[in-house]
């Protein structure tokens, strides 16, 4: 069965520093998107990806971070000046049509920010 | 932003019985609603969706109902597994929002053998 796959499964890294997390969608989906989970709370949209740009983003998501598909396979988030409160499992999804047959997720990667 | 609720954080049932996950919005534009399960240190995984012009959907042991004026859908499981035991979000889309999905806080189902 097709997945997404998100390296590196664990990252710990120190306030202040950028990080960039890796995901490959499944190679016939369209549609891309990054969210979050912090520990205990709700999973959250962060932001949605389709024909090279950015179709929706949401509150969280501010100007430290960004979104590449650099080589139409990969598809990266950066975080530029990490925080604290940027810990969390952070999960990458892909899907054919737009969500509504539901997304496929990756196994996530957990971010701590020491 | 609590467009999607399920009140229940867990919820523990005899295996065999029926498992009956709640959920409600207040978003009446959403398009469409979706049940995901989620082990720890895994991606939620897709169960089943309803398109918001249905009241029932079935897979398998698994039917979600939504009923619209009340603004509240639920996912039945029948009969309940103990691998079924795992953290059930609810979500919902809308076309107009980039597909972003919105969920619910979760409901953690246990089902004891």
């Amino acid at each position: 069965e097709p997945e997404v796959t998100q390296t590196p499964s664990h990252q710990v890294t120190q306030m202040g520093q950028e990080v960039i997390l890796r995901c490959v969608p499944i190679s016939n989906h369209l549609y891309f998107y990054w969210y979050r989970q912090i520990l205990g709370q709700k999973v959250e949209f962060l932001v949605s990806f389709y024909n090279n740009e950015i179709s929706e983003k949401s509150e969280i998501f501010d100007d430290q971070f960004s979104v590449e598909r650099p080589d139409g396979s990969n598809f990266t988030l950066k975080i530029r000046s990490t925080k604290l409160e940027d810990s969390a499992m952070y999960f990458c999804a892909s899907s054919e049509a737009g969500g509504r047959y539901g997304y496929t997720f990756g196994s996530g990667t957990r971010l701590t920010v020491v | 932003d609590q467009q999607v609720k399920q009140n229940s954080p867990s919820l523990s049932v005899q295996e065999g019985r029926i498992s009956i996950l709640n959920c409600d919005y207040t978003n009446s534009m959403f398009d469409y609603f979706l049940w995901y399960k989620k082990y720890p240190a895994e991606g939620p995984t897709f169960l089943i969706s309803i398109s918001s012009i249905k009241d029932k959907n079935e897979d398998g042991r698994f039917t979600v109902f939504l009923n619209k004026s009340a603004k509240h859908l639920s996912l039945h499981i029948v009969p309940s597994q103990p691998g079924d035991s795992a953290v059930y979000f609810c979500a919902a889309l809308s076309y107009n929002q980039g597909g972003k999905l919105i969920f619910g806080q979760g409901t953690e189902l246990s089902v004891k053998p």
